[in-house]
């Protein structure tokens, strides 16, 4: 049982340049997340997908797109890395609408330079 | 004002003390609660939920109190293995999820 995976699991980039995070579920949740996590901030609800093609902005979206074309896969895109996105990013899952039970991925130790 | 508040210690407790920490949510429409455990430099993984009537699993006991907008968790005889970060979180029928910033655990022998 994979559960919710992420990759890379480390990676150092320059400023300006794109990178995509990849996030997979294999239990058919229908909710998936990305949050970054922050020494100070916690973590921080960037966007949100209730299923595929349907993806909502959290509380820090700026800078991040996304997108869901299937249900398991949930990539996080930085079109033009800066600095201040230099963070743990972790993605999760919630079965649904009556389950609010969170389970997340092992994380995406991004550094930009 | 952050959706949920804790405090972020740190609790330093010698092993076979019992600690509680807090939570105050400001948002009423919070629909679920919940807490979380987090390692150093790992993901948070769910520890419990949280209801109005209590909910307690072993050494651990959640409460919410849905009047004073807070809720708790409460840690018997504390173990070595229960230092961590402790995260509460809020969710609303969105299905949106608010964490707090964390509550650091070192239980010392």
């Amino acid at each position: 049982d994979a559960g919710i995976t992420q990759s890379p699991r480390y990676k150092i980039t320059e400023t300006g340049r794109q990178v995509t995070l990849m996030c997979h579920q294999t239990w058919s949740h229908s909710y998936m997340f990305w949050y970054r996590q922050d020494l100070g901030h916690g973590l921080r609800l960037i966007y949100y997908s209730a299923a595929a093609d349907i993806t909502d902005k959290g509380e820090v979206p700026d800078g991040y797109v996304v997108s869901r074309s299937k249900t398991e896969n949930f990539p996080l895109t930085l079109e033009s890395a800066t600095r201040s996105q230099t963070s743990v990013y972790f993605c999760a899952s919630t079965g649904g609408s009556n389950s609010h039970e969170q389970y997340f991925g092992p994380g995406t130790r991004l550094t930009v330079t | 004002r952050k959706e949920v508040e804790q405090d972020p210690g740190p609790f330093n407790v010698p092993e076979g003390a019992t600690v509680a920490f807090n939570c105050t949510y400001s948002n009423s429409a919070s629909q679920s609660f919940f807490w979380y455990r987090q390692d150093c430099r790992k993901e948070p993984k769910l520890l419990m939920s949280v209801y109005s009537s209590g909910n307690e699993d072993g050494r651990f006991t959640a409460q919410l109190n849905r009047a004073s907008q807070y809720i708790s968790l409460l840690i018997r005889d504390s173990k070595l293995s229960d230092s961590a970060t402790y995260l509460c979180v809020g969710v609303l029928a969105s299905n949106q999820f608010y964490f707090g910033t964390g509550t650091s655990l070192t239980v010392i022998p």
